[in-house]
């Protein structure tokens, strides 16, 4: 089966702070991909990155940051220097060789707000 | 526009009614998601087509649920004998397929179904 975790139900931060959102997930298959969505208060949610289970290697997009971990399975997001327009819920997610690549397990999300 | 369009938006209806929400997806993307999110949690994937057959139905919950895409583009969910429980946020996503990877989801703003 598989599994994402979001520990974090809910994160307050003030502007210009950084902050990190972790995921953790499961899965037995040895191919995989993880993203990262963003869901603003109008509903849409909105593609941030996917990464395969090959390529560990971090990546950095702007204020934005990702650490792939196999050996923790988790796939953490961070941003950096927030701003207002950040606040949004963002959801992490999953899909396998085995289950369907088409097929995304999403966690629960992490609520983020930052205030000015 | 050029993105996902989800009609309508906002839906109340009565337990045991019958409901059909559709799904116009980017032009050209061949294929088309639905997913439900309910209050507080992620989105959780119902069925996927790939042009005009159901690919993926494993996450219908049971057979008041159908789904139909007769011309390789629009889609509409049917519910039949609604119930307090199928309340949620109803999302659809579309992608161009690329053979043997997962394309980018683009998901639209989502029907809200409330069932009284």
């Amino acid at each position: 089966a598989q599994k994402v975790t979001q520990a974090q139900t809910e994160i307050s931060v003030v502007e210009k702070e950084d902050v990190t959102l972790d995921c953790v997930y499961e899965t037995r298959d040895t191919t995989y991909y993880l993203f990262w969505y963003k869901q603003p208060p109008s509903g849409e949610l909105v593609f941030l990155i996917r990464r395969n289970s090959f390529d560990e290697q971090n990546e950095i997009s702007g204020r934005y940051s990702w650490n792939f971990q196999k050996s923790t399975s988790s796939f953490n997001f961070t941003i950096t220097a927030s701003q207002v327009v950040d606040s949004a819920v963002y959801f992490c997610a999953l899909s396998g060789m085995n289950t369907g690549f088409q097929k995304l397990v999403f966690g629960t999300g992490t609520r983020l707000l930052v205030s000015p | 526009g050029a993105g996902v369009s989800q009609t309508p938006s906002n839906k109340v209806t009565e337990k045991g009614k019958y409901v059909e929400l559709r799904c116009d997806p980017i032009s050209g993307h061949t294929a088309l998601y639905w997913y439900r999110q309910s209050l507080g949690q992620g989105p959780e994937f119902l069925i996927y087509f790939q042009g005009t057959g159901a690919a993926d139905d494993s996450g219908l919950p049971n057979d008041r649920f159908f789904a139909v895409r007769p011309e390789g583009s629009v889609s509409t969910l049917k519910i039949q004998r609604t119930e307090r429980g199928d309340s949620a946020v109803y999302l659809c996503a579309s992608s161009f397929m690329s053979p043997g990877g997962t394309g980018e989801l683009f998901f639209g703003e989502g029907s809200r179904l409330t069932v009284l």
